[in-house]
C-alpha cells in the first residue's frame, strides 16, 4: 500500500526557511510524479510544485523564487524548502502523489509567527 | 492562470437527495479531477479525467462536462458524504483548484 508522510516544524520565524520532507513507502519516488500542495486557513488550496520520476521539477510561478524541491531516492524521500516565509505560508503542506494526486500524506500544519 | 470557480459555496441536502457541484473555468481545460476533504482528513481523489471513478469510491458519484464547464453528481447522499469538495485543472501550469464547495448534510 503506497504511503506519503510528512514531517517538519510546526512553527517558523518570519524570515527563515521552511523544511519538509515527506516519506513514502509502498512505491519507489524514481516512478511517478510528487507533489507539494498546502491549504491555507479558509480552504484556499495551492499548488507549490512538483519533481518527476527523473528529478525534474516544476514550480508554481508565485513560488518560484522562494522554493526548492529535491529527493533522496536512497531514502525514498521528498523534500520542499520555502525561503523567507511570512505569515502567509502558515498552511497545512500536503505531499502527494502522480499527476493527479491518488495518495497523499495526513498534512503538517506549519505557523509562520515570531 | 486558469480559475476555477464552484458553485455552490456552501450547500444543505437530506439523505437520500441528489445534489449537483459545478466548477467553471476561465480557460478550457482538457479535464477536471475532484477531491473530498472531510473534516480533519487529507483531500481524497473522487474523480479523474472528468468522470473516471477513482478506486474504493462509491458508484452514487460521477463527474461530467467538458471545456469550461465540469460538474460532479452526488446521487442519493449520505451521511458521510458531509465535506469540501474541490475542482483541479492540470492543463496548464501553474495546476489550480478551486475555492471548494462546502456539502452539510441535515
Amino acid at each position: 500500500e503506497v504511503q506519503l508522510q510528512e514531517s517538519g516544524p510546526g512553527l517558523v520565524k518570519p524570515s527563515q526557511s521552511l523544511s519538509l520532507t515527506c516519506s513514502v513507502t509502498g512505491y519507489s519516488i524514481t516512478s511517478n510524479f510528487w507533489g507539494w500542495i498546502r491549504k491555507f486557513p479558509g480552504n484556499t488550496m495551492e499548488w507549490i510544485g512538483h519533481i518527476s520520476f527523473s528529478g525534474t521539477t516544476a514550480y508554481n510561478p508565485s513560488l518560484k523564487s522562494r522554493i526548492s524541491i529535491t529527493r533522496d531516492t536512497s531514502k525514498n524521500q521528498f523534500f520542499l524548502q520555502l525561503n523567507s516565509v511570512t505569515s502567509k505560508d502558515t498552511a497545512t503542506y500536503y505531499c502527494a502523489k502522480g499527476n493527479y494526486f491518488d495518495y497523499w500524506g495526513q498534512g503538517v500544519m506549519v505557523t509562520v509567527s515570531s | 492562470d486558469i480559475v476555477l470557480t464552484q458553485s455552490p459555496t456552501t450547500m444543505t441536502a437530506s439523505p437520500g437527495e441528489k445534489v449537483t457541484l459545478t466548477c467553471l473555468a476561465s480557460s478550457a481545460v482538457n479535464y477536471i479531477y475532484w477531491f473530498q476533504q472531510r473534516s480533519g482528513a487529507s483531500p481524497k481523489l473522487l474523480i479523474y479525467f472528468t468522470s473516471s471513478l477513482a478506486s474504493g469510491v462509491p458508484d452514487r458519484f460521477s463527474g461530467s462536462g467538458s471545456g469550461t464547464s465540469y460538474s460532479l453528481t452526488i446521487n442519493s447522499v449520505e451521511a458521510e458524504d458531509a465535506a469540501i469538495y474541490y475542482c483541479l485543472q492540470l492543463t496548464t501550469t501553474p495546476l489550480t483548484f478551486g475555492s471548494g464547495t462546502k456539502l452539510e448534510i441535515k
